[in-house]
Formats: C-alpha cells, structure tokens, sequence
C-alpha cells in the first residue's frame, strides 16, 4: 500500500529564509504522482506543487519548489523567501494506486518567524 | 479556481441530532471524498465515490453514511451525532483520469462540534 512518511512535525524559519520540507514515500506504482498543499489555520486545503515520478525536471511554482530524489523516494518541498503567511500546516500526498484517493502524510507545521 | 462549496462552515449541535453537511462541485468531477480531520492533525479519508450511484467507506471506520444521487452533490449524514464525532469534515473532487495530473480541489470545510 502506498505511504507517505513526514518526519518533521514542525519547523520554524526566519522571515525571507529559505526552509526544506521533508517528505517520503513509499510505492509499488511505477508511474505516480506527488502533491503538496498548503493548510492555513483557516482550515482550508491549498494545492500548491505537483510532481509526476516521469518528469525529468523538479517542478517549480513560484516560491516552490520539489526537490525530487526519485531513487531516495523522496519529494522534499523548498520555500524559497518565506513570508509570515506562509506559517501554515504542509500535507504531501500520493494517490492509494490508480485512481484512488489522495494519501496524505501526517503534516508538518511550519511557522514564519519576523 | 477551485469550484467546490461546503455548508455549513461551522455547525454546533447536541448529542442525539441528525445532520447532514452538503458538498457541491461544478466542475463535471467524477470523484468525490470526504476527509475527517482533527485540529492539526492528519486527514482519514472516510468516504469516497467514482460516480454516480458509487460509494466506498474509506480508511477509517465512520458511523457516517454518504449519497451520490448527482455528480454535483455528495453529502455526509450523521444519523445521531456523538461528542467523538466533533472534528473537521472537508469535501474533495477530482478528475477520473489514467496517469497524469489528478490533483484534488478542496472545499472550505465544515468544522463540527457535538455537545
């Protein structure tokens, strides 16, 4: 059964640092995806970066970015530049197998600190 | 833009009640999910669907029940809701596709206190 493994429950970074967001995984897939969202203490889940196991490239959104070390099987989301709205919960994802629902990780808090 | 609306947001009700939360989507999904998910903590997922007339209990055991009558539309009942079942609920859909980009698009949540 697919795994995500988030070892860092939380994590603080000055303000306009840049910060490394671990993540694991654990898949029988040979063809998968990776997500990352962003959730606010509003509640709301934010999908923030996407990862296909064929991309040749990290992917980059933005201030985000994947670091992605497909034999190490893991998907480590940078921030780059932290703001103070960035302090927030960070969930990584990877679907059950096929078509199944998104498996989330057991999140890390991140907070910004001025 | 994410198109996925839950109601209500918030929602404090006593021992023995019987609520429904709603979930829409207007984005044609055929996949539906419910989460529940405790203040900081993880996300279960209790309930999904791959269409209409398609449901399947999630990872974690709920005294819940769900409907999908309509690709738009897939509630979650509680018949006789219990202090246990105070947490937050949050509604999902996603595109059915092979491979590739299927990222899920989230509802605001409902956050339910039993008292």
């Amino acid at each position: 059964a697919q795994k995500i493994t988030q070892t860092q429950p939380g994590m603080f970074v000055q303000e306009k640092e840049a910060v490394t967001l671990d993540c694991t995984y654990d898949t029988s897939d040979q063809s998968y995806g990776l997500f990352w969202y962003k959730q606010p203490s509003s509640g709301e889940m934010i999908f923030l970066i996407y990862q296909g196991s064929y991309d040749e490239q990290n992917a980059t959104e933005g201030r985000y970015s994947l670091n992605f070390q497909k034999a190490r099987k893991s998907a480590n989301l940078v921030i780059s530049a932290s703001q103070l709205g960035d302090s927030a919960m960070y969930f990584c994802a990877i679907p059950a197998s096929g078509n199944t629902p998104l498996v989330f990780g057991k999140g890390t808090r991140l907070s910004v600190i001025a | 833009e994410a198109d996925i609306y839950q109601t209500p947001r918030y929602l404090v009700i006593g021992t023995g009640k019987k609520i429904t939360l709603e979930c829409s989507q207007t984005m044609g999904h055929d996949k539906m999910y419910w989460y529940q998910q405790d203040p900081g903590m993880e996300l279960h997922l209790i309930h999904y669907s791959y269409g209409v007339n398609s449901t399947e209990k999630g990872d974690l055991s709920s005294e819940s029940t769900v409907s999908r009558i309509r690709t738009e539309h897939f509630p979650l009942t509680l018949e006789s809701a219990r202090p246990s079942h105070t947490s937050q609920y949050l509604c999902a859909s996603s595109e059915l596709s092979i491979g590739g980009k299927r990222e899920a698009f989230f509802g605001q949540g409902t956050r339910l206190t039993v008292v």
